[in-house]
């Protein structure tokens, strides 16, 4: 199947201080990418749709200022969690969709630890 | 209603048994369906997905699709403790906008 990566997989950062999570396809162009949320033993939470040229999606009750998505690229998202807090402590995961087949790849996550 | 609905389990089975996972979709707009099997503190993985009613098979797995009833399957043959994971059903729909909406996950173990 195609491959999605994510980078950092794991990152602890103090309260106050923004961290970037970055998604790639590496082997198709992904037009839309999905940025998810999964606490534990939970299923996902989708927090946004990220779009290649354009703004996001955010789904009701996430903070655009807060979760920053940039889709700069046909292969690249980012997500900034800006002023983390403990309470953003969470899985974070991305997906990207394969507009030929509507496959839906995901990425390994990135384990995000405020202190 | 949730959209799509599916036992959290856990379910529990002996090494070589054949597992059942189901879900329930309500809207009859999602065109697409898939199984992903996601291991505890990892991204989940496709693992199947189909387009169509019918049944799809990949090696010891197969899925099966009922669009009459809204019921969606996957069953694992000869079942292996490697198979343990949680198991996620998930529809998509183009409608407006691609969207794809997940179940809650079964928790499986396969004891050996």
């Amino acid at each position: 199947g195609a491959v999605v990566s994510q980078h950092p997989s794991r990152v602890i950062c103090k309260s106050g201080t923004s961290v970037k999570i970055e998604c790639r396809s590496l082997d198709f162009q992904a037009t839309t990418m999905f940025w998810y949320r999964q606490f534990p033993k939970q299923s996902l939470m989708l927090m946004a749709t990220s779009n290649e040229g354009s703004k996001a999606t955010y789904e009701q009750g996430v903070e655009k200022d807060k979760f920053l998505i940039n889709h700069a690229s046909l292969t690249l998202s980012t997500l900034t969690v800006t002023s983390a807090h403990p309470e953003d402590s969470s899985f974070y995961i991305c997906s990207a969709l394969d507009r030929g087949t509507y496959e839906q790849y995901f990425g390994p996550g990135t384990r995000l630890t405020v202190t | 209603q949730k959209e799509v609905e599916q036992d959290p389990g856990p379910l529990s089975v002996p090494e070589g048994a054949i597992v059942s996972l189901n879900c329930t979709y309500s809207n009859s707009a999602f065109q697409y369906f898939m199984w992903y099997r996601q291991y505890s503190r990892k991204g989940p993985e496709l693992l199947m997905y189909t387009y169509s009613s019918g049944n799809k098979e990949d090696g010891r797995f197969t899925a099966q699709v009922d669009k009459s009833s809204k019921y969606i399957s996957l069953f694992i043959r000869d079942s292996q403790p490697s198979d343990s994971a949680t198991y996620l059903c998930a529809t998509s729909s183009n409608t407006g906008g691609f969207k794809t909406i997940f179940g809650a996950g079964t928790r499986l173990f396969v004891k050996a």
